[in-house]
């Protein structure tokens, strides 16, 4: 059963666009949505993380908008540059008994045209 | 700080064959969790320490697949025999913690450059 749903699978947008990518869980007991980055050849990378006690969060030109209810989450990208093109995973997981296991979205591989 | 550091970054073997996976976490950090990509599955958690202690490797497909800590600093990843559906890039990585004022605990996860294994 996958517990968290990401899309698009892949997008592409012109540079200094906005990039958005959407998830969505079914987990009512995840507490804490991170994304990743990965490059090619790499691994993923923390990019930003969001707890569900708030509605947004910005980092520079990366923004997380939560909405606990409709339980989806979505990252922007502000002012896309050609650098963004990466593949993108969410993530979430709970806090309880300790286990803090990250379950991981499918990815969404973002390309950005000069 | 060197990260985690994986070995080997590319594996070519026979079906058949044993394939043991080499990862040093960061020092200090203590659980270790190692992870299988592929593009149909994604990434999959196959099995995670703390402390060097297995605490669940339910995600570990099958016998043929078995992971040892041993202390802090190492961990293996063994596929034994190999099977060409066991072609994927396997990343380890550690976890580290850290608080926010009025936020409460956030932690991340530090990822290896990963292992392309390929099983012909």
């Amino acid at each position: 059963q996958q517990q968290v749903k990401q899309s698009p699978q892949s997008l592409i947008v012109q540079k200094g666009g906005i990039s958005i990518i959407n998830c969505a869980y079914e987990n009512t007991a995840f507490d804490y949505f991170p994304w990743y980055q990965q490059f090619p050849g790499k691994g993923p990378a923390l990019l930003i993380a969001i707890r569900p006690d708030v509605s947004e969060k910005k980092e520079g030109r990366f923004t997380i908008s939560f909405n606990k209810s409709a339980k989806q989450f979505s990252l922007h990208i502000m002012d896309s540059q050609p650098g963004d093109s990466a593949t993108y995973f969410c993530a979430a997981s709970m806090s309880g008994a300790g286990s803090y296991q990250l379950t991981f979205g499918k990815g969404t591989k973002l390309s950005v045209i000069p | 700080d060197a990260g985690v550091i994986q070995s080997p970054r590319h594996e070519v073997t026979e079906m058949g064959q044993e394939v043991t996976l080499r990862c040093k976490p960061i020092s200090g950090h203590n659980s270790l969790f190692w992870y299988r990509q592929t593009m149909m599955r994604g990434l999959e958690l196959l099995i995670y320490f703390n402390n060097n202690v297995p605490i669940d490797d339910s995600g570990m497909p099958e016998d043929r697949f078995s992971a040892k800590m041993p202390n802090a600093s190492f961990s293996t990843l063994k596929i034994q025999p190999s099977e060409p559906r066991d072609s994927a890039v396997y990343f380890c990585a550690s976890r580290v913690y850290w608080g926010l004022p009025g936020q409460g605990l956030y932690y991340g996860y530090t990822f290896g450059s990963g292992t392309r294994l390929t099983v012909v």
